[in-house]
């Protein structure tokens, strides 16, 4: 079955530690994208991608880091830069459209919950 | 250039029906909504492109004003299962990034 994974389902970290979230897909997609989600908040763009070897910061890029060196792979850092990391983390990808008058879905794991302690 | 959502929140009793809008600054090449429960992914709803489209299905159905960079989400008969929160996305262009708004909560009472 295509999807989207990520992993682990909830991290724990302790301050000041580097924690990488894993999202892979079989989709075959281009791009993906990084959101962030703290209770009661819409959905935060961190980083995204359009092709392999290519990234974009997005809204609120501060202390994450990404690599995109394979198409289905989008590995996230959370640094010890990023002062209140506590929050749901979502991983996106999409397809290309497949005329000029389309478009197609994300699709999104199911999430990555992670707490400072 | 976050898109607006308006209402924050809004109850309904089952059977009735509910708006939600979504407005953006920019101009739009198309709109995504889609459904949140609690703890869970975002659920795809549907996909509008610039032209004033209007889709749905079953009792969703939504339309996208281009020249007014607005879309509105309309549910019909409202079911105890349209329970969560509801979020538009925007597109700029083409195959862009997606940027979403801040989320309508809706809760479903018997």
């Amino acid at each position: 079955d295509g999807g989207i994974t990520q992993s682990p389902k909830y991290l724990f970290r302790k301050e000041g530690q580097n924690v990488t979230l894993s999202c892979e897909q079989n989709l075959n997609h281009d791009a993906m994208y990084w959101y962030r989600q703290d209770p009661g908040q819409g959905l935060r763009l961190i980083y995204y991608s359009q092709i392999v070897n290519d990234f974009q910061k997005g809204d609120i890029a501060e202390g994450y880091s990404v690599s995109r060196e394979k198409k289905e792979s989008f590995p996230l850092t959370v640094t010890s830069a990023q002062k209140n990391p506590t929050a749901f983390y979502l991983c996106a990808s999409k397809g290309p459209a497949e005329t000029a008058k389309s478009n197609t879905e994300a699709f999104f794991g199911q999430g990555t919950r992670l707490t400072v302690v | 250039q976050q898109p607006v959502q308006s209402p924050q929140a809004v109850i309904l009793r089952e059977g009735e029906d509910a708006v939600i809008n979504c407005s953006s600054s920019k101009a739009l090449y198309s709109v995504h909504w889609y459904r949140q429960k609690h703890g869970e992914a975002p659920v795809f709803l549907m996909i509008l492109l610039k032209g004033g489209e209007q889709k749905g299905h079953d009792k969703i159905s939504a339309s996208f004003n281009e020249k007014k960079q607005q879309s509105s989400l309309y549910l019909t008969a409202s079911q105890l299962s349209y329970s969560g929160t509801y979020f538009c996305g925007t597109e700029s262009a083409s195959y862009d990034k997606v940027i979403f708004g801040p989320g309508t909560s809706l809760s479903v009472i018997p």
